[in-house]
């Protein structure tokens, strides 16, 4: 199946300072979504671009869907302790039933 | 409120010993999957289901068996459990395989 490789897989930061994850594949991807897990929980669903170029806010987060549709990021701005947790991109391509392809996700770790 | 409920939540065994763990959800989804999840690894599916009766191998299917008898409960079955199944499992269920999904609080299983 395809794959959707995520980087970095750890990212220490002082609380305030800026947080970025990014997220590639070699195939056009027909959307993509982004999930956060806190330590201990479930991941939970964050919000799904679809549209080449596509750029999202959602308060401190930014989302972007890259021009090809092969890459996506993740940028949190002044990070807050809240922010702590494991992020992942999940994507589709093609017409499968096989559903989300998840990336291995970047663990965000936050020195208040 | 819409969920996804797993059970058990915790599940140590010992090799060999079947065991069910089941995954009912209240939102009428018609896709419904099974993840695990181990460190450096990220979330790897197991088995999918795109309706009732209808089920299909993911992407690690060795060892596990699935079965989708009603629309809302989608168990994961070991028939003969090893320690290298120990992980944590996640069910999930969408509308379609492509629209956000809604994770299980997950089954963490330690086969000894």
């Amino acid at each position: 199946g395809q794959q959707v490789m995520q980087i970095p897989q750890y990212q220490h930061v002082q609380e305030g300072e800026d947080f970025t994850t990014y997220c590639n594949s070699s195939t056009t991807l027909s959307n993509i979504q982004w999930y956060k897990q806190r330590p201990g929980g479930h991941p939970v669903f964050l919000i799904q671009l679809v549209k080449s170029g596509e750029v999202k806010k959602q308060k401190r987060l930014t989302f972007q869907f890259g021009e090809a549709k092969k890459n996506s990021s993740l940028h949190i701005t002044a990070t807050q302790t809240t922010d702590v947790g494991t992020y992942f991109c999940a994507a589709t391509s093609g017409g499968g039933a096989d559903g989300l392809t998840f990336g291995k996700g970047t663990h965000l770790i936050i020195q208040p | 409120e819409a969920q996804v409920t797993q059970n058990p939540r915790y599940l140590i065994t010992v090799t060999g010993k079947k065991l069910t763990v089941t995954c009912s959800q209240n939102m009428n989804h018609e896709y419904m999957s099974w993840y695990r999840q181990d460190p450096g690894l990220g979330l790897r599916q197991i088995y999918y289901s795109m309706n009732v009766e209808v089920t299909d191998k993911g992407d690690v299917p060795e060892g596990y068996k699935v079965s989708r008898k009603e629309k809302r409960n989608f168990p994961l079955i070991l028939e003969s459990p090893s320690p290298n199944q120990t992980s944590l499992y996640f069910c999930a269920s969408n509308q379609t395989p492509r629209t956000e999904a809604f994770f299980g609080q997950g089954t963490r299983l330690t086969v000894v």
